[in-house]
């Protein structure tokens, strides 16, 4: 089992909708979790970061954290072709580097 | 400056050769990571450095790989005897403290070994 697992895609939305990408790991002693985004031939770059059970919203974003069940999940609302991209997951999974889920494309259809 | 910087850009090389990549991690970052990321792929753990503390060399896939980081500052990715399969990106990141903190990742090196 991967330390960090995503679904490869691609996501499909239309523009407007919600997109709702989701990540479960399992290590249960990992505490910090991160959302990056990378364009195709770019690096990645963060999105948002969570570390307590809950939502954590900032703008579009909002990030989703349930320890119990090992689950990380981020929705963007009102999608943008704009958004289209590959979205990372990433974990401290008991290393002392974080730890990457593969990613999953996003697709926003215009 | 104020992003990790990290260089070259691009690099071909023959298989065989050895190659040096270089990272210059954010002013008052004491953690420091290489990760590669293959064509289509996810990133792929190499190791990581931590202030003074014995690096996470747990990632590197052989012994031709090694990596030091001098003055608890740059870091420099070595490949000795390049092979076809090392063809791949090679991202640095930072981050104020290990674990907990967010990494801010460089451009990264695309490496192709011909």
């Amino acid at each position: 089992q991967k330390e960090v697992e995503q679904n490869s895609g691609p996501l499909s939305v239309p523009e407007g909708a919600i997109a709702s990408l989701n990540c479960t790991y399992s290590d249960r002693g990992s505490q910090s979790f991160f959302w990056y985004r990378q364009y195709s031939g770019k690096s990645p770059e963060l999105i948002m970061f969570i570390y307590s059970n809950g939502d954590k919203e900032d703008g579009r974003f909002t990030a989703q954290l349930n320890k119990a069940s090992q689950y990380v999940s981020l929705l963007i609302r009102d999608s943008q072709p704009s958004d289209s991209a590959t979205y990372l997951c990433a974990g401290d999974t008991g290393r002392r580097a974080l730890t990457f889920g593969s990613g999953t494309r996003l697709q926003v259809q215009p | 400056g104020a992003g990790v910087s990290q260089s070259p850009s691009n690099k071909v090389t023959e298989k065989g050769k050895d190659v040096e990549l270089r990272c210059d991690p954010i002013s008052g970052h004491t953690a420091l990571y290489w990760y590669r990321q293959s064509l289509g792929q996810g990133l792929e753990f190499l190791i990581y450095f931590q202030g003074n503390s014995a690096p996470d060399k747990s990632g590197l896939p052989s012994d031709r790989f090694s990596a030091e980081r001098t003055g608890g500052s740059v870091s420099t990715l070595t490949i000795q005897r390049t092979q076809q399969e090392d063809s791949a990106v090679y991202l640095c990141a930072s981050s104020l403290a290990q674990g907990s903190s967010p990494l801010h990742f460089g451009n990264g090196t695309r490496l192709t070994v011909t």
